[in-house]
């Protein structure tokens, strides 16, 4: 039963925003919105989470709606090394953490 | 830090026989995950550790496969005996339960492939 719907797969142009959009209907108040990426035969990394407020950091920044029914990861400047599966996760704040992933987007970065 | 270490990083082994894999999680972080990748069902959480004690196994498959956390630097997931359906590339991540940022930290895996 998965909790978000992601697209399967987004092309980007090096050096161009990649935006990779996620839905997540039914999330809960207490939910939050995490996201992850997977390189190729790496371990998953993670990139960023919030709640209702809009967030950046080194890596991205993510956009949430004002309802939270749905969200945008925004990697501004892709570059190849972006390449990779990236998995968009709701969970809620209890200190187990327990993160759930579905198939994610696989974003190819173009030269 | 080193991260979340894990070994072996491969494992080629024949049905039937015991497996074990090791994880050594980020000192100081209380929760200890473990996961499950295929093709075909993509990443599995198996189980889940915190300070030391089993919170929720619902993951684990089925009684061949067992984890066990002996002290906070040290977890093992064991299958017994391993079928070809086990293979795998098996994760172990860590967390600081205490932030409850939901920031795992990801191991480099276990490739698993059963004859």
């Amino acid at each position: 039963d998965a909790k978000t719907t992601q697209p399967p797969s987004m092309d980007c142009a090096e050096g161009r925003a990649a935006n990779l959009p996620c839905n997540h209907s039914t999330i809960s108040g207490n939910e939050y919105v995490y996201w992850y990426r997977q390189i190729h035969s790496q371990g998953p990394q993670y990139i960023i989470h919030g709640l209702k407020n809009n967030e950046t950091n080194e890596m991205a920044s993510l956009i949430i709606t004002e309802d939270r029914k749905s969200s945008t990861l925004i990697l501004p400047h892709a570059t190849l090394r972006d390449t990779a599966v990236y998995y968009c996760i709701v969970s809620g704040p209890n200190a187990g953490n327990m993160l759930t992933f579905g198939g994610g987007t696989r974003l190819m970065v173009k030269p | 830090d080193a991260g979340v270490i894990q070994s072996p990083r491969h494992e080629v082994t024949e049905m039937g026989q015991e497996v074990t894999l090791r994880c050594k999680p980020i000192s100081g972080h209380n929760s200890l995950f473990w996961y499950r990748q295929t093709m075909m069902r993509g990443l599995e959480l198996l189980i889940y550790f915190n300070n030391n004690v089993p919170i929720d196994d619902s993951g684990m498959p089925e009684d061949r496969f067992s984890a066990k956390m002996p002290n906070a630097s040290f977890s093992t997931l064991k299958i017994q005996p391993s079928e070809p359906r086990d293979s795998a590339v098996y994760f172990c991540a860590s967390s600081d339960g205490q932030g409850r940022t939901g920031e795992l930290f990801f191991g480099e895996g276990s490739r698993l492939t059963v004859l």
